[in-house]
């Protein structure tokens, strides 16, 4: 399935950068997810959104700041982040509708905090 | 509450052994479970699904039961090749709709 794409694929940046990750789904699903994958950590779940509503955020540094325009883009923005926020960010998004529900993932941004 | 438990890694096979790698996982009411893929440099990938108990998802020659009375869903296949090499999360999605991944077991296998 390739129907989530992220951009950029790799980013580097210093930590008074301003930057923002792209996501796009071509799916038609209603829930969008921001993930960060760490090396040697869990996968760890950021920000949910169901329907464009915020609907979770689990604890993130304020340096982080999702947005969710309409149902097929989010947004990750960033400001001020701090090396250890150089990690893979993995969007995904899903359709919580059915009884099916599986998450689509797309090819995450690696990014580098310098 | 709702978790994920899975087998720690690495993991290392030659060609054509068998795999299995654990999971089980703690929910209330009936989760659907899933298996994921991460190869190298590469965002997750969906590798089979199963959405209530016995049920059996199988793809690209893997294999997992849903397994109700051990809370399991352990990923098995056959014969490894060197194209498995990957990143394997279990994964369950609760009955409130959230998901819940466990850590990752690293599989590598060599020729």
């Amino acid at each position: 399935e390739t129907g989530v794409t992220q951009t950029p694929r790799h980013l580097v940046m210093g930590m008074t950068n301003k930057k923002s990750l792209k996501c796009e789904q071509h799916l038609g699903h209603n829930a969008m997810y921001w993930y960060k994958q760490s090396a040697k950590k869990p996968l760890e779940l950021m920000f949910v959104y169901n329907f464009k509503e915020q609907t979770e955020n689990n604890s993130v540094p304020s340096r982080f700041s999702p947005e969710c325009p309409n149902s097929s883009h989010l947004f990750l923005h960033l400001h001020t982040l701090q090396p250890e926020d150089s990690a893979l960010y993995l969007c995904a998004s899903a359709n919580l509708a059915g009884v099916t529900d599986t998450q689509y993932f797309g090819p995450g941004t690696r990014l580098t905090v310098l | 509450g709702n978790s994920v438990t899975q087998m720690e890694g690495p993991v290392t096979l030659s060609e054509e052994a068998f795999l299995t790698i654990n999971c089980t996982y703690t929910a209330t009411g009936y989760p659907s479970l899933f298996w994921y893929v991460q190869y190298p440099g590469e965002g997750l990938q969906l590798l089979l699904k199963a959405t209530k108990a016995d049920d059996k998802g199988s793809n690209k020659g893997f294999e997992a039961t849903y397994r109700k009375e051990t809370t399991s869903f352990h990923l098995e296949k056959g014969s490894v090749q060197v194209s498995d090499s990957a990143v394997y999360f279990c994964a369950l999605l609760s009955t409130g709709n959230q998901f819940y991944f466990g850590t990752g077991t690293s599989l590598t296998v060599i020729p």
